[in-house]
């Protein structure tokens, strides 16, 4: 079936550095999320996005945290500065629509040393 | 969203019928029932959804009591490959134009054998 792109599957970054993440969505669907996944524990949400905008947040997006999806291309995840605690693995997905299934990427393993 | 409760962890063996249940007590009358599966290294895969009515697709049938308190995912000729962590998840309809997140829990972690 249709898949989610993510690029790189792997990022080592200085700690303070800035990094970008990567996303080519399902080519339809409109709606883009970012998940975050810390070894062995659950999937935290962070955003979604939808026609420019970010709809909801929640509290582990902080303020060094950005997306945005310029026309036709990757949907991003930026985090500048990094820190030791972004280290994990970031999944994006997207979805057709609000309610529709969401179809997931492999992930982002992100380490900050 | 409301919360799930589901096992840590089920066992099975490969061609067997596995059920996997999760309880719901305090759904409300606008809220889905997904589930999702992820197995290590991968990102989460759509299973199955649903409201009301049982529902069943390639994957998986999905069972749900008729006061929508508890649902069981049922996984007929489990093999290897269904290996993974099964997550029950309550999902509110959102308005139209709005984002709709879903929200993980630690899951069910279902182990199967050869």
């Amino acid at each position: 079936g249709p898949k989610v792109l993510q690029i790189p599957s792997h990022q080592i970054i200085d700690m303070g550095q800035m990094v970008t993440l990567n996303c080519d969505p399902v080519s339809n669907h409109l709606y883009f999320y970012w998940y975050k996944q810390i070894l062995g524990q659950q999937m935290e949400f962070l955003v979604n996005f939808y026609n420019g905008k970010v709809m909801e947040k929640s509290k582990l997006f902080k303020d060094q945290f950005s997306v945005e999806r310029p026309d036709g291309s990757y949907f991003t995840l930026k985090i500048q500065p990094t820190a030791l605690e972004d280290s994990a693995v970031y999944f994006c997905a997207s979805s057709s629509t609000p309610n529709s299934d969401y179809t997931f990427g492999s992930g982002t393993r992100l380490l900050v040393i | 969203d409301a919360k799930t409760t589901q096992p840590d962890s089920m066992e099975s063996t490969e061609g067997e019928t596995v059920h996997l249940p999760c309880s719901h007590a305090t759904i409300s009358g606008n809220e889905y029932i997904y589930w999702y599966r992820q197995v290590p290294l991968q990102g989460p895969e759509y299973v199955t959804h649903g409201l009301q009515q049982n529902t069943t697709n390639s994957m998986a049938f999905l069972a749900i009591a008729s006061d929508r308190k508890s649902s069981t995912l049922i996984l007929p000729h489990v093999s290897l490959r269904d290996a993974a962590v099964y997550h029950c998840i309550l999902r509110v309809a959102p308005q139209q134009g709005t984002g709709s997140k879903l929200s993980f829990g630690k899951g069910a972690k279902l182990t199967v054998s050869p």
